[in-house]
This record gives structure tokens, C-alpha cells and sequence, in this order.
């Protein structure tokens, strides 16, 4: 099993609709948790940390769940542009840290 | 403030060839990383420096050396390359606790022949 799982995906939504991704963290310890986001043959880049209380940036808000060791991100009024693969990470104390990417979640948005 | 820069963009190796990927920050990051990214297979670790002087072996590094040179440079060798290792690698800085992003360069498309 691996230590961060996300939805397989991928996810093909009408512009306008709310999608919302999944992530479960395998290991109690594990400490600050991210969701970055990845267009097509370029790299990933931070979309937004994920607090204990949940957060909101614009149309996206992220959820976490340490009892369930779960993440979520929400994704509202889906635009052509959100298309992307998201990445669920997790980073967890090891002396230093150690940070655990997922294998991401495709996402299209058609017109 | 160009970040994490990487270089070359592309490269094409017959197997066996040796190359080195170099990667600079200009950030005063004291971690680097080195990934591969692979389809289906998301990122992996080849390794990794904490900070300028150590350097440590993540999840995949067989086939791979790495460099620190000074605080901005972390450079990544081949010495002897194999089609297995044909992938996209990300070099990666952060600040270096738990709660910071990684900042990433562009990418170097490698293929092995």
C-alpha cells in the first residue's frame, strides 16, 4: 500500500461543476499537508497548504481529517483553465522530514 | 529571482553515456531534492541535501551520484546510462521545515537509447 493514495481519476467535468479530490496518509506522524497542482509536461507548483481547521482559497477550499488520516480539496465553478493532474502531499517528521507525493488526480473541464 | 533553473531542457543519451543535470537556486534554500517523474508512477526521491555539505539516498538512487557544490548548486550524475532511467527529472528546493513548499525548476527531459 502506498503511504499517500489519491483518487485514480481522471475526472472529466462541464465547465461550472464542483469536483471534489481525495487523499488518505498512511502514517499517524505525518505532520503538514499540501495540495500542488501540475500542467502538462511542466512542473508541480504549491496550490495551497492544507490547515487542521480547513481552508479557502477562492473556489478551492481544503478540508483535513487527522482521525481519518484524510485530505480533500474542492474544487467549485470548475473553469477550462483548473484542467491539470493535482497532487495530494504529505510531509512527516523523520530526525529531518520526509515529504510523500501522491501520484496525482487528472482532472479535464470541458467546455 | 528565477527560482529553481535547470539545465539542459532535453537530452538524448545512448546507453552507457554519462551526463550531469545541473540545478541552482536562488532562493538561500538550504534543502534540494532530485525526482524522477514517470508515468503512473508520480515523483520519487533519488536524493536529497538537507544542507550544503551532506547529501542523503531517497527512494530510487541506483545509477545516480549527486553533487552539492556550494548552497545554490545540487547537480545530479549519470555515469553510466541505461534506457531504465529514461524519465523527466525535478530539481526541488525548500526552505527546509516541515511547513515549507518545494519550489521546483522546469524539467529535464532525459531519453536513453
Amino acid at each position: 500500500r502506498k503511504e499517500v493514495e489519491q483518487d485514480p481519476g481522471p475526472f472529466n467535468v462541464p465547465e461550472g461543476a464542483t469536483v471534489a479530490f481525495n487523499c488518505t496518509y498512511s502514517n499517524s506522524a505525518s505532520q503538514s499537508f499540501f495540495w500542488y497542482r501540475q500542467d502538462c509536461r511542466k512542473e508541480p507548483k504549491l496550490l495551497m497548504s492544507v490547515y487542521s481547521s480547513g481552508n479557502e482559497d477562492g473556489r478551492f477550499t481544503a478540508q483535513l481529517n487527522r482521525a481519518s488520516q484524510y485530505i480533500s480539496l474542492l474544487i467549485r465553478d470548475s473553469k477550462l483553465s483548473d484542467s491539470a493532474t493535482y497532487l495530494c502531499v504529505v510531509n512527516r517528521p523523520t530526525g529531518g522530514f520526509k515529504t510523500i507525493f501522491g501520484a496525482g488526480t487528472r482532472l479535464f473541464v470541458k467546455a | 529571482n528565477a527560482g529553481v533553473t535547470q539545465t539542459p531542457k532535453f537530452q538524448v543519451l545512448k546507453t552507457g553515456q554519462s551526463m550531469t543535470l545541473q540545478c541552482a537556486q536562488d532562493m538561500n534554500h538550504n534543502s534540494m531534492y532530485w525526482y524522477r517523474q514517470d508515468p503512473g508512477m508520480g515523483l520519487r526521491l533519488i536524493y536529497y541535501s538537507a544542507s550544503e555539505g551532506t547529501t542523503d539516498k531517497g527512494e530510487v538512487p541506483n545509477g545516480y551520484n549527486v553533487s552539492r557544490l556550494n548552497k545554490r548548486e545540487f547537480s545530479l550524475r549519470l555515469e553510466s546510462a541505461a534506457p531504465s532511467q529514461t524519465s523527466v527529472y525535478f530539481c526541488a528546493s525548500t526552505g527546509g521545515t516541515t511547513y515549507n513548499e518545494q519550489f521546483f525548476g522546469p524539467g529535464t527531459r532525459l531519453t536513453v537509447l
